[in-house]
Order: C-alpha cells, then sequence, then structure tokens
C-alpha cells in the first residue's frame, strides 16, 4: 500500500530554470510532509517541509506547495543549480510517528 | 556536531550467512530508526527505538532480523540467516524526540549490504 508516491522516477532541467518535483499521498490523516535530499553514498538530509495546515512553505531557492483538497504537493526550485542534481524523496507523517517515504525522483539539473 | 555513525560501509554476504550493522545517533537524540531502502524505492521503517525501548517494529521480519539498542544509545542491526532479497541500503536515522509531528530525521550514511 503505497501511501506516498512520487509518479516521476527522473527529472531533466537546464541550469537556472525552475524544477517542480510532485508527490501525491491517499492517507487524509498525515499533517505533516517533508522532502528530504540524497546524494550517493550518503543518507537523507532534510531540505524542506510544511505543515498540513498551511499551503506555502519558503526557503530560499526551494518553495513547498500543498494542495489537500488534491492529496498533493509539489517542491518547486528557482533557479536550479548543477549541486541540486540528487534524489528527491516525499515523506509524510501522521500525529508524529511513522514517517512514511515514497520512491524518490532523480533530478538531473544540466550546465 | 557528529553526525550519525553507521558501519561498516559495505557488506557482501552469500545467502544463510548472518550479518550485523552497527549505528551510533547524534548525541542526545532519544529516537533511533532502521530503514531498509532497496535499490529504486524509498526507505522503509523496520524499526524505531524510543530510548532503548521498541517503538514500532510491525514491519520488521523478525524470523530473520533482529535489533537492539543497549543503554538508549547505540544500536545494533542483525539478518540471521539472509536472503537475496535483503539486498539493500540499511540506513539508521535518529531524531531528539518522537512525539513532534515537525522532527526531522537525521540520516547515517548506511551500509550497502549484497547477498549473493
Amino acid at each position: 500500500d503505497q501511501q506516498v508516491k512520487q509518479n516521476s522516477p527522473s527529472l531533466s532541467v537546464q541550469e537556472g530554470r525552475i524544477s517542480i518535483l510532485n508527490c501525491d499521498y491517499t492517507n487524509s490523516m498525515f499533517d505533516y510532509f517533508l522532502w528530504y535530499k540524497k546524494y550517493p553514498a550518503e543518507g537523507p538530509t532534510f531540505l524542506i517541509s510544511i505543515s498540513s495546515i498551511k499551503d506555502k512553505n519558503e526557503d530560499g531557492r526551494f518553495t513547498v506547495f500543498l494542495n489537500k483538497s488534491a492529496k498533493h504537493l509539489s517542491l518547486h526550485i528557482v533557479p536550479s543549480q548543477p549541486g541540486d542534481s540528487a534524489v528527491y524523496f516525499c515523506a509524510a507523517k501522521t500525529g508524529g510517528f511513522k514517517t512514511i517515504f515514497g520512491a524518490g525522483t532523480r533530478l538531473f539539473v544540466k550546465a | 556536531e557528529a553526525g550519525v555513525a553507521q558501519s561498516p560501509r559495505y557488506k557482501i554476504i552469500e545467502k544463510r550467512q548472518s550479518v550485523a550493522f552497527w549505528c551510533n545517533p547524534i548525541s542526545g537524540h532519544a529516537t533511533l530508526y532502521w530503514y531498509q531502502q532497496i535499490l529504486g524505492q524509498g526507505p522503509k521503517l523496520l524499526i524505531q527505538f524510543q530510548n532503548n525501548g521498541v517503538v514500532d517494529d510491525s514491519q520488521l521480519p523478525k524470523d530473520r532480523f533482529s535489533a537492539e539498542r543497549l543503554k538508549g544509545v547505540d544500536s545494533t542491526l542483525k539478518i540471521q540467516p539472509a536472503k537475496l532479497e535483503d539486498s539493500a541500503v540499511y540506513l539508521c536515522a535518529s531524531s531528539f524526540t518522537q512525539g513532534a509531528s515537525r522532527e526531522k530525521l537525521f540520516f547515517g550514511s548506511g551500509t550497502q549490504l549484497s547477498v549473493l
């Protein structure tokens, strides 16, 4: 039962352009959403998060949007840089307990 | 601040052998997690400890996997006997507490296990 889905295995973007990574979820009880970034041979690192009571959270070049009615969230990276090339995991939590991860989207930013 | 330490980085074993992984969380972090990440999938929680007590082990294959967290600090995860489908990256993570929704996880670099 995949409660968190990232349907795009990979995404390629030109440097300086916007990267949009998408995530869908099925469990309406999720109250907190996070994005983690993973470089090869390293563990995931926290990038940005959003509470279910908000619809947008911004941190520098990274913005996460939440559409609760559609059970959809997206991560926008503007402008994209080659160093952003990594795997991005969408994750969701319920009431502070288990974190459920999506399968990840591999982002390639071309110079 | 020192991060989450894991060892070994890589391990190659034959099926039916046993293997153990070690994790040292960030100092002061009460909650420790073991995740399994199979190639092409997201991390899947195997077991979660709060101090040295188990909070969630619902997805741990208990017939072959075991884990302990002695004195609420270091943890070991063991597989005995290993199967081919256990080939994965085993990630250890820690967090300061368990109860806060906003609690983010800090991951180690993982152990890449190959079962031949």
